[in-house]
């Protein structure tokens, strides 16, 4: 079956890097989505990687390993307003987005 | 200006009830989609269109109508509501399902609750 998995929840400090990891199964691939979703939002886009390797884009940053269905979203100097859910998203074979459940990041002062 | 519109935001009906969502792209994109987000958060695909065609049909119930009058449109008709229909319904729009690298822009969702 078709799979994604992050860590339900996530704390840091202000001013610190924080590491989301996501792990994929899907039956084919093309491609990983990273969304952000503040409480009571909609999903917006931060990231896609098809290929392996790190994509920066300025304080964010996404990895993506393909042969270990791997993708990590790394922020950096953290603000109060990245607190919100980060969305895990694979595409399959039939360009369908598999959704993660999303982790919450809590920022502390 | 508001690329993914959707009305209402807020919806409460009784159970039993026919309710519709309609959904809005100025993007010009090709391909429209509605999502379900249930309280633990997940998204799920419930259909899609691309250029009025149904392309992505997952195992929802057939309460669950799409109606695209045409590609800037896709509505959400839900018949015979139930409980378990209560959940947050996002619409999206991309430009074209088959380029791999097309971000989806979502609305600001749809929030049911079926009492």
């Amino acid at each position: 079956g078709q799979n994604i998995d992050q860590p339900t929840e996530m704390t840091a400090t202000e001013g610190a890097i924080v590491q989301i990891n996501c792990t994929y199964q899907t039956s084919g691939f093309n491609g990983l989505f990273w969304y952000q979703q503040h409480a009571g939002e909609a999903p917006t886009f931060l990231s896609y990687n098809v290929l392996d390797g790190l994509e920066e884009k300025g304080r964010f940053s996404s990895f993506l390993s393909r042969s270990k269905g791997y993708s990590y979203l790394l922020l950096k100097e953290l603000q109060m307003k990245d607190s919100a859910s980060y969305l895990c998203a694979a595409m399959d074979s039939n360009y369908q987005l598999i959704w993660g459940a999303g982790t919450k990041l809590i920022i502390k002062p | 200006d508001t690329a993914v519109s959707q009305t209402p935001k807020y919806l409460v009906t009784q159970m039993g009830n026919d309710k519709s969502i309609k959904c809005e792209q100025n993007l010009g994109h090709d391909t429209m989609y509605w999502y379900k987000q249930d309280s633990k958060k997940f998204l799920k695909i419930m259909f899609s269109y691309n250029n009025k065609e149904l392309i992505i049909n997952e195992t929802v119930p057939n309460r669950f109508s799409p109606k695209s009058p045409d590609k800037a449109h896709l509505n959400l008709h839900i018949n015979s509501l139930e409980l378990g229909d209560s959940a947050v319904y996002f619409c999206a729009s991309s430009q074209d399902l088959r380029e791999y690298q097309e971000t989806q822009y979502f609305g600001p969702g749809t929030r049911l609750l079926v009492l």
